[in-house]
């Protein structure tokens, strides 16, 4: 059973550019979700992907955006980033069926830099 | 905003001992609420789920529930120093998305 992959690990970024961080979900789990996490707090929802639309949405602004695969991989994409936007990005994918599973299996994350 | 609280540490406990994790929700209605490790630089790892008041008991670990004070504990039995790491509470919202305390950061002295 493959487990849920991130890429990029780490990357630096600079003020206003744009981001695309991957995910690949566990075998046999259709929903994907991203969350960011800053340094000391809890995970924050960004939104989740189910049947490749966005079924659910956190309060990030729309420069964050994504895409989910026919495949259930996914991208989340970041535009005009910001220094705020310095965290852990996690992906998580589930069995949910595109609802509420509080069973999420994680990836290792990708650490963005901003400068 | 529905919060999720918890004690952010750190709590030192002694090797052998219990530790005793507690956790906060705002939302009466909420039905079930999990527990996350997450070792430093990695990320979260479910270890228990709970949706019954009263206690699930899994290996050395405990949750335990209370509906009508609105909180929800983790016991470690016999801690380890393995176990030393960042304590997460997780309880849905709405359909998509768990609300998350900020983690309470467990250190298990030898």
């Amino acid at each position: 059973e493959t487990g849920v992959t991130q890429s990029p690990t780490h990357l630096i970024k600079t003020r206003g550019q744009q981001v695309t961080l991957r995910c690949s979900s566990q075998s046999g789990h259709n929903t994907v979700s991203w969350y960011q996490q800053a340094l000391g707090q809890g995970p924050q929802f960004i939104f989740q992907y189910y049947r490749e639309e966005e079924n659910g949405r956190g309060n990030f602004p729309p420069r964050f955006s994504g895409l989910q695969f026919p495949n259930y991989s996914s991208e989340l994409n970041v535009n005009a980033l910001e220094l705020d936007d310095s965290a852990l990005y996690l992906c998580a994918s589930s069995q949910g069926g595109g609802q509420i599973t509080g069973e999420l299996f994680f990836g290792e994350g990708s650490r963005l830099t901003v400068l | 905003q529905k919060e999720v609280e918890q004690n952010s540490g750190p709590l030192s406990v002694p090797e052998g001992a219990i530790a005793s994790l507690n956790c906060t929700y705002s939302d009466r209605g909420s039905q079930s609420f999990f527990w996350y490790r997450q070792y430093s630089g990695k990320s979260p790892e479910l270890i228990m789920s709970i949706y019954s008041n009263g206690d699930k008991e899994d290996g050395r670990f405990t949750a335990q529930l209370n509906k009508a004070s609105q909180y929800v504990s983790l016991l470690i039995r016999d801690s380890q120093p393995s176990d030393s790491a960042t304590y997460l509470c997780a309880v849905p919202d709405s359909n998509y998305q768990l609300i998350w305390g900020a983690g309470t950061k467990l250190i298990i002295k030898p």
